[in-house]
């Protein structure tokens, strides 16, 4: 039982280029988060899911897409890389129901725009 | 605006001493509230939590305090051990969204 699952673990992008971050959950989860760390900042909400096919905005989510075609993955886009965009990037899923629905988190992409 | 703060950045104990971290939050509809450990290079993980019609909850060493008037969290480490040395992130929920503070380093000497 993986959990939550990130690819890549670090990637270096030149400004203007793109990519896309995968998260992979084996937990049935219902729910899926992407999160970026800054210091001094915590972590912010970029974009979120509540179920396969549904995808909306968070706290942070220009210059970023997502798409959850299937439950278990969630993918982030960056269609034109900023240096702003270097941080520390973590997926989260939980579960829909129940008392405790706290997060699992991925061990996090590390994203250097340069 | 910032929703939920950590005005600590950092925090040094001696080991076997209590660790307190604090944190505010300024939305009164939050419903539920956490606390998750982070170690470098990995992710956080979950460590303890509690509702909003609660005012204590306890497990093992950690206890999480709530102030709901003061719109206060706190999270109490006794004693404390090396191995604690994380930075602790708390946490405050409404509807489908978390919202983090920006962490407390804590490191626990020997």
């Amino acid at each position: 039982n993986a959990g939550v699952t990130q690819t890549p673990k670090f990637r270096v992008l030149k400004t203007g280029q793109s990519m896309t971050l995968l998260c992979a959950q084996d937990m049935n989860h219902e729910y899926m988060y992407w999160y970026r760390q800054d210091p001094g900042m915590g972590l912010r909400l970029i974009h979120y899911s509540v179920g396969e096919g549904t995808t909306a905005k968070g706290e942070v989510p220009d210059g970023y897409n997502v798409s959850r075609l299937k439950k278990q993955n969630f993918l982030l886009g960056l269609e034109s890389a900023a240096p702003s965009q270097t941080s520390v990037y973590f997926c989260a899923s939980r579960e829909r129901f129940g008392r405790y629905y706290g997060y699992t988190f991925g061990s996090g992409t590390r994203l250097t725009v340069v | 605006d910032q929703q939920v703060k950590q005005n600590s950045p950092s925090l040094s104990v001696q080991e076997g001493r209590i660790s307190i971290l604090n944190c505010d939050y300024t939305n009164s509809m939050f419903d539920y509230f956490l606390w998750y450990k982070k170690y470098p290079a990995e992710g956080p993980t979950f460590l303890i939590s509690i509702s909003s019609i609660k005012d204590k909850n306890e497990d093992g060493r950690f206890t999480v305090f709530l102030n709901k008037s003061a719109k206060h969290l706190s999270l109490h480490i006794v004693p404390s051990q090396p191995g604690d040395s994380a930075v602790y992130f708390c946490a405050a929920s409404a509807l489908n969204q978390f919202y983090f503070g920006t962490g407390t380093s804590l490191t626990v000497i020997p």
